[in-house]
């Protein structure tokens, strides 16, 4: 069945060092994946989206690039700040609107 | 800050009690759905709607969760006899429709159960 796998539960990183943070996916249709961030006792909301292979997608310093010879969709950021501290959640849009979550990342940023 | 709107905040039941919380989809957002949040973060599709219809949902939901999206009245979820497995973050989410697996969901703050 369709599902996504993020590797990492928790990240530790000092202000203003580069971060990756793991995706892959599996599905039996076209993918089409999302990142969504969770600030402590905040609703999730979208990050960035896409469904382009090879193809670069960024917002608010954060970048994404869909590569579906490896199933990976992978985020990034070259500089992290303190407000980034959050959940970060990679999903999968399936079947009937249904949208598959990840296990999720929580990024922890450091002065 | 989010346009869906949840009630309440925060529900806190005795076990075997009845347990319902209530969404307001952003406006003219014919799909809704309900997902489950436990204290790991982690995410479980419960049920999704479209224009007062299911569309999908899983065979937990059938038996002891009830749910429905009425016209012109909130979305509604409620747990028939709540189990403490119940205590989590139950997030309703509304999306637009057009584009199918495309779409973004747009994520209310969460009703916070907790069955003592």
């Amino acid at each position: 069945g369709d599902s996504v796998t993020q590797t990492e539960g928790l990240v530790t990183l000092t202000k203003g060092l580069p971060v990756m943070l793991n995706c892959t996916y599996q599905t039996t249709y076209s993918p089409f994946l999302f990142w969504y961030v969770q600030h402590l006792n905040e609703a999730p909301k979208l990050l960035l989206k896409s469904s382009t292979d090879n193809k670069r997608t960024e917002h608010q310093g954060f970048y994404a690039t869909l590569h579906k010879s490896s199933s990976s969709f992978h985020l990034q950021k070259s500089s992290v700040q303190l407000s980034d501290s959050a959940l970060y959640f990679c999903a999968l849009g399936t079947g009937g609107y249904k949208v598959v979550f990840g296990s999720g990342t929580r990024l922890l940023v450091s002065p | 800050n989010s346009k869906v709107i949840q009630t309440p905040r925060y529900l806190v039941k005795g076990q075997g009690q009845k347990a319902k919380m209530r969404c307001i989809p952003e406006k003219g957002h014919p799909v809704v759905f309900w997902y489950q949040q436990n204290k790991n973060n982690e995410f479980k599709f419960l049920i999704n709607f479209q224009n007062q219809e299911v569309l999908q949902q899983i065979d937990m939901t059938e038996k002891r969760f009830s749910a429905e999206c009425p016209s012109n009245s909130p979305c509604s979820l409620e747990i028939q006899s709540s189990e403490a497995g119940d205590s989590a973050l139950y997030l309703c989410a509304s999306s637009p429709g057009a584009g199918g697996r495309q779409n973004t969901l747009y994520f209310g703050a969460g009703t916070r159960l907790s069955v003592l």
